[in-house]
């Protein structure tokens, strides 16, 4: 069972763009909602996080936006660069219910080309 | 740098082997996780630890493997009589405790089982 389903697979975007990438969970108990960047050979890093109590979140490039009824959270990067292509994993955990491992979905490869 | 660390990056075995990898968090965090990554999917949860205590493990952690944090510092994922299906990377991330929810991850060990 796949909790955490992500879309699309893989993306292609002109360079100065908008990247968007849609992740829906099953599970109503998740509290916190990371996004994670990955490099080939490389660990995930964390771009920008957010709790169910907000609808929105923008850290730079970066927003999330987030809507709780439908189940849904979506990565939005403006003006997308070509040094943004990587691979984007959504996830989600219930910190709040004491459990802090990661569901994460299966990733979206971005490519931006220029 | 100060970030997560895991050794060694790369390993090759043979089937039936056993093999043992190393992560040191970062060192005021007191909660490592352990995750297994394949190709093209994203981190799936191994087991967490909150100081020396491991409090929460996944089905997938078989009883060929075991992970241990004496002391509550580094911690290290050992999988005895390794199979094919084993090949993977395997990611530790650190997290500082508390409400503290980020999850920072090291680059991973690649194991390849032959």
């Amino acid at each position: 069972q796949q909790q955490v389903k992500q879309s699309p697979q893989s993306l292609i975007v002109q360079k100065g763009g908008i990247s968007i990438i849609n992740c829906a969970y099953e599970n109503t108990a998740f509290d916190y909602f990371p996004w994670y960047q990955q490099f080939p050979g490389k660990g995930p890093a964390l771009l920008i996080a957010i709790r169910p109590d907000v609808s929105e979140k923008k850290e730079g490039r970066f927003t999330i936006s987030f809507n709780k009824s439908a189940k849904q959270f979506s990565l939005h990067i403006m003006d997308s660069q070509p040094g943004d292509s990587a691979t984007y994993f959504c996830a989600a955990s219930r910190p709040g219910a004491g459990s802090y491992q990661l569901t994460f979905g299966k990733g979206t490869k971005l490519s931006v080309i220029p | 740098d100060t970030g997560v660390s895991q050794d060694p990056r790369h390993k090759i075995t043979k089937r039936g082997q056993n093999v043992t990898f190393r992560c040191d968090p970062i060192s005021e965090h007191n909660r490592l996780y352990w995750y297994r990554q394949t190709l093209g999917q994203g981190p799936e949860f191994l087991t967490y630890f909150q100081n020396e205590a491991q409090l929460e493990k996944s089905r997938l952690l078989s009883d060929r493997f075991s992970a241990e944090r004496p002391k509550g510092s580094f911690s290290t994922l050992e999988i005895q009589r390794t199979e094919q299906g084993d090949s993977a990377m395997y990611l530790c991330a650190s997290s500082l405790g508390g409400a503290g929810e980020t999850q920072y991850f090291g680059p991973g060990t690649r194991l390849l089982v032959l």
